[in-house]
């Protein structure tokens, strides 16, 4: 049982250049997140998804889009890498209805030069 | 709006020295409580949830937190900490009819010898 699974680990992104973060689980949750975190300013959150199909944003979702064609997975795309979104990017899952516990990534650290 | 306000960045104590960790939230509704922690270079682990019951909820590894719904608290107490509870303490409300999780600044938990 792999629970979440992000990758890349690492990236260092130049200005300007697009990427996809992946999230993936295998624990057939229904509710899946994604997060930055800075130093001193706690997680954020970008985009949650509360079924297939369904998405909605979060507290910072400008610069950033996502898709759930699946359950198992949720991807976050940056289309225009900007310095302002070095950070490191968590993903996080739950069952949702009375199992409230999030289960977290180990995360993506995205430079952006 | 929810939000969650940890006032301590960082809190140093000794080893064997109890310890709270602060968190107070707002919210009109209903809401549900929960406290993270983050090892270095790791995702985030549930601590404890309150959901619903007694005020007094139980956590992992020795932690306790209570709910005041007055206060609008949801303080983390330790009787005894070790030096392997040095790392980062987020506070999370989830709010009644929503799915969105909402994270504090955090705090960060050092413990000296």
């Amino acid at each position: 049982n792999a629970g979440v699974t992000q990758t890349p680990k690492f990236r260092i992104l130049k200005i300007g250049q697009s990427m996809t973060l992946q999230c993936t689980q295998d624990m057939n949750h229904n509710y899946m997140y994604w997060y930055r975190q800075d130093p001193g300013m706690g997680l954020k959150l970008i985009y949650y998804s509360v079924g297939a199909g369904i998405t909605d944003k979060g507290e910072v979702p400008n610069g950033y889009n996502v898709s759930r064609s699946t359950t198992e997975d949720f991807p976050l795309r940056l289309e225009l890498a900007a310095p302002s979104q070095t950070s490191v990017y968590f993903c996080a899952s739950s069952y949702g209805s009375d199992n409230e516990k999030l289960f977290f990534g180990s995360g993506t650290q995205l430079s952006v030069l | 709006a929810q939000s969650v306000t940890q006032l301590d960045s960082q809190v140093p104590v000794f080893e064997e020295a109890p310890v709270e960790l602060r968190c107070n939230y707002s919210s009109s509704v209903s809401v549900y409580l929960f406290w993270y922690v983050q090892y270095p270079n790791q995702g985030l682990q549930l601590l404890l949830k309150y959901l619903s019951g007694s005020t007094l909820v139980k956590g992992i590894n020795g932690f306790e937190a209570e709910f005041n719904k007055s206060q609008t608290s949801f303080h983390l107490r330790k009787p005894s900490v070790h030096i392997s509870d040095t790392a980062e303490y987020f506070c999370a409300v989830r709010t009644s009819g929503t799915y969105k999780y909402i994270f504090g600044t955090g705090t960060r938990l050092k413990v000296l010898a």
